[in-house]
């Protein structure tokens, strides 16, 4: 009965192509999250979501879209992929927005 | 620009001893404190939290102090076992402005030895 889970747990894909990572979170929290944690470790946010609305976008790239068809998936589309999207991200979510976030299990996308 | 800054990427400590991880903030509106634990291939778990109004918080074994003043947070393990070691993340926010949005410091890796 895995709280936040992510798929999938590893992507391994060319320069160019389009992937999207799904998130589901079990625990009836409002708001979810993406985080991407780069090759120096930082966690950093990128998205949030508040019951399907868009509450937080940071600095990211257009490329990049996220979309909640419900308040319990948080999926994230990527276009065009490039080099420096090489990553491992995260989802969270919590109860309106207010801490703790819990994480999923991340997933490590690698572009070749 | 770093709002949150762990110092020490490493920290070895010997099983039975105290743990200390060290965590500074530059941003004075920060107002709730969290530690995460993470291991390899899984995503942080939380570990406990201190809002701005307190100094300490405990749970367990896992003691967290807060100095405003100096814009400082530990983290105390007592007395630390060898499955706590993972890599640990400090993170601020401001609760009720910022829409959950969590900054994260760098981790610092603590190895507990038998």
């Amino acid at each position: 009965d895995t709280a936040v889970s992510q798929t999938p747990k590893y992507l391994v894909t060319q320069m160019g192509n389009d992937k999207s990572i799904k998130c589901e979170q079990n625990l009836g929290h409002d708001t979810m999250y993406w985080y991407k944690q780069d090759s120096k470790k930082f966690l950093k946010i990128m998205f949030s979501y508040n019951n399907k609305e868009l509450i937080i976008n940071e600095t990211v790239p257009n490329r990049f879209s996220p979309k909640s068809p419900d308040k319990a998936h948080l999926n994230l589309h990527i276009n065009s992929l490039e080099l420096g999207d090489s990553a491992v991200y995260f989802c969270a979510s919590s109860r309106t927005g207010i801490p703790p976030q819990h994480f999923g299990d991340g997933t490590r996308l690698s572009i070749l | 620009d770093q709002q949150v800054k762990q110092n020490s990427p490493s920290l070895s400590v010997q099983e039975g001893r105290i743990s200390i991880l060290n965590c500074d903030y530059t941003n004075s509106m920060f107002d709730y404190f969290l530690w995460y634990k993470k291991y390899p291939a899984e995503g942080p778990t939380f570990l406990i939290s201190i809002s701005s109004i307190k100094d300490k918080n405990e749970d367990g074994r896992f003691t967290v102090f807060l100095n405003k003043s100096a814009k400082h947070l530990s983290l105390h393990i007592v007395p630390s076992q060898p499955g706590d070691s993972a890599v640990y993340f400090c993170a601020a926010t401001e609760i009720y402005n910022q829409g959950g949005k969590l900054i994260f410091g760098q981790g610092t890796e603590l190895s507990v030895k038998p």
